[in-house]
C-alpha cells in the first residue's frame, strides 16, 4: 500500500531532550516535506527536500534540523525542543512540485 | 510573498445541501496550482481537488467543484448535496512554481470548520 508513516506518532517529552521524528514513503517520491499545525494558524512548512540531499527551509525552520540521506527517508530533528514546539507534524511527498501531497498520519508532539 | 485567505472560521449546512467554502489567495508567480484538503476529526489530510493557474476549465471531483476566478484571485470549494461525513476541517492551500523554484511550497489557510446538520 502506497503510504507515508511516521513515528512516533504521539510524544510528551521535556524541554531541552532531543528528539527525532521519523517519516518514511514508499512512493519513490522525490520531494517531501515537513508542517506542523497549530490551531488557527493553519499548516506552516517547516522544511523541503526536492531530492536526496536536498534540503531547504521553509516559513518555521528555527529549532529544527532535518537530513535526506535516502529518498524515503525524511527525518526531523529537534536538537533542544521547548514548549513552543508543542504541535501537530506532518509529513508529506510528492512525486513532483506540481502534484498533490501525500501526508502522512502525523505526530503529536508535547514539550513539557 | 504568497498568501492564502479563509474568512469562514467555521461554517454550518444542512445535508443535502450545497456549501460553498471561501479561499482568495496572493502570489505574483504567473504559474501556481491551488489545492483543497479534507481534515476530518482523526486528523488526517485528505486531498480533494486542484486547479492549475492555466487551466481553463474549472476542476470537479465527484460532489466537490472548485469555483475559479484567476482576476479575483479566488478559489472556492463547492461540496454539493452534502453529507454528515463532511463535516470537518477544510484547507485551501497554493503552491508556487517559478518564484519558489520548483512548486516543493505549499501555503495554507488558517481552514473553514464545516459542520453538516440533519
Amino acid at each position: 500500500e502506497a503510504q507515508v508513516t511516521q513515528n512516533p506518532r504521539y510524544l510528551i517529552t521535556v524541554t531541552g531532550k532531543k528528539l527525532t521524528v521519523t517519516c518514511s514513503q514508499n512512493m519513490n517520491h522525490e520531494y517531501m516535506s515537513w508542517y506542523r499545525q497549530d490551531p488557527g494558524l493553519g499548516l506552516r512548512q517547516i522544511y523541503y527536500s526536492m531530492n536526496v540531499e536536498v534540503t531547504d527551509k521553509g516559513d518555521v525552520p528555527e529549532g529544527y534540523k532535518v537530513s535526506r540521506k535516502e529518498k524515503r527517508n525524511f527525518p526531523l530533528i529537534l536538537e533542544s525542543p521547548s514548549p513552543n514546539q508543542t504541535s501537530l507534524y506532518f509529513c508529506a511527498s510528492s512525486p513532483g512540485g506540481r502534484d498533490e501531497q501525500f501526508f502522512g498520519p502525523g505526530t503529536r508532539l508535547t514539550v513539557l | 510573498a504568497q498568501k492564502i485567505t479563509q474568512t469562514q472560521p467555521g461554517m454550518f449546512v444542512q445535508e443535502k445541501e450545497a456549501v460553498t467554502l471561501d479561499c482568495t489567495y496572493d502570489t505574483s508567480d504567473p504559474s501556481y496550482g491551488l489545492f483543497w484538503y479534507k481534515q476530518p476529526s482523526s486528523g488526517e489530510m485528505i486531498f480533494l481537488i486542484y486547479q492549475g493557474s492555466y487551466d481553463q476549465q474549472n476542476a470537479t471531483e465527484g460532489r466537490y467543484s472548485l469555483n475559479f476566478q484567476k482576476a479575483r484571485k479566488s478559489a472556492n470549494l463547492v461540496i454539493s448535496a452534502s453529507q454528515l461525513g463532511d463535516s470537518a476541517m477544510y484547507f485551501c492551500a497554493m503552491r508556487d512554481f517559478i518564484l519558489t523554484g520548483g512548486g516543493n511550497k505549499l501555503t495554507f489557510g488558517t481552514g473553514t470548520q464545516l459542520k453538516v446538520e440533519l
